[in-house]
């Protein structure tokens, strides 16, 4: 059973960093592009970041360039995402998802981000 | 950037009716690079359609995705219970997603 776990969301005073964490499960990890995409508080979805097989490429949406750093472990089947200089509007609900030629065929459960004083 | 259109943004129907939801994009959209995934409230998000018409594995033949160009659909044949719930459509250039369309039984 194809299973993504998020953690290491919480609640992070602006200006803050956190860093997420998605345990990959029940397929070759290393075979697939992965993502990151979020979910603000009532909204739509929103894709973040992604990142090659490899590693040897990543993609970032605009607001997020700069701050944000998506890697991966395939020995871990790990990935991960590194979030400096924390806003307000990066308050959301972080999902890990699966790539698979452009759409996501697995997702995991999310990890709430909140960014608040 | 392709900008994803959805409508109506609130459908009301009754369990058993036909739900045909609409996906306008800005642009063209290539190669049929389009997916519509389902969201229930405090759930993940759910593949539904890829490729504008495939079926999505385990998913029922009650959904089906049509379109091409910048005209797309998604229909459920006959609404059960669970599905209603959100829905979005996404294209893969730029990843994309619609506004989502919540279905709701009136």
């Amino acid at each position: 059973e194809v299973q993504l776990v998020e953690s290491g969301g919480g609640l992070v005073q602006p200006g803050g960093s956190l860093r997420l964490s998605c345990a990959a499960s029940g397929f070759t990890f290393s075979n697939y592009w992965m993502s990151w995409v979020r979910q603000a508080p009532g909204k739509g979805l929103e894709w973040v970041a992604n990142i090659k097989e490899d590693g040897s490429e990543q993609y970032y949406l605009d607001s997020v360039k700069g701050r944000f750093t998506i890697s991966r472990d395939n020995a871990k089947k790990s990935l991960y995402l590194q979030m400096n200089s924390l806003r307000a509007e990066d308050t959301a609900v972080y999902y890990c998802a699966r790539d698979s030629s452009g759409h996501y065929n697995a997702w995991g459960q999310g990890t709430l981000v909140t960014v608040s004083s | 950037e392709i900008v994803l259109t959805q409508s109506p943004g609130t459908l009301s129907l009754f369990p058993g009716e036909r739900a045909t939801l609409s996906c306008r994009a800005s642009q063209s959209v290539s190669s049929n690079n389009l997916a519509w995934y389902q969201q229930k409230s405090g759930q993940a998000p759910r593949l539904l359609i890829y490729g504008v018409s495939s079926r999505a594995a385990g998913i029922p033949n009650r959904f089906s995705g049509s379109g091409s160009g910048t005209d797309f659909t998604l229909t459920i044949s006959r609404l059960e219970p669970e599905d209603f719930a959100v829905y979005y459509c996404q294209q893969y250039g730029s990843s994309n997603f619609g506004g989502g369309t919540k279905v709701e039984i009136k």
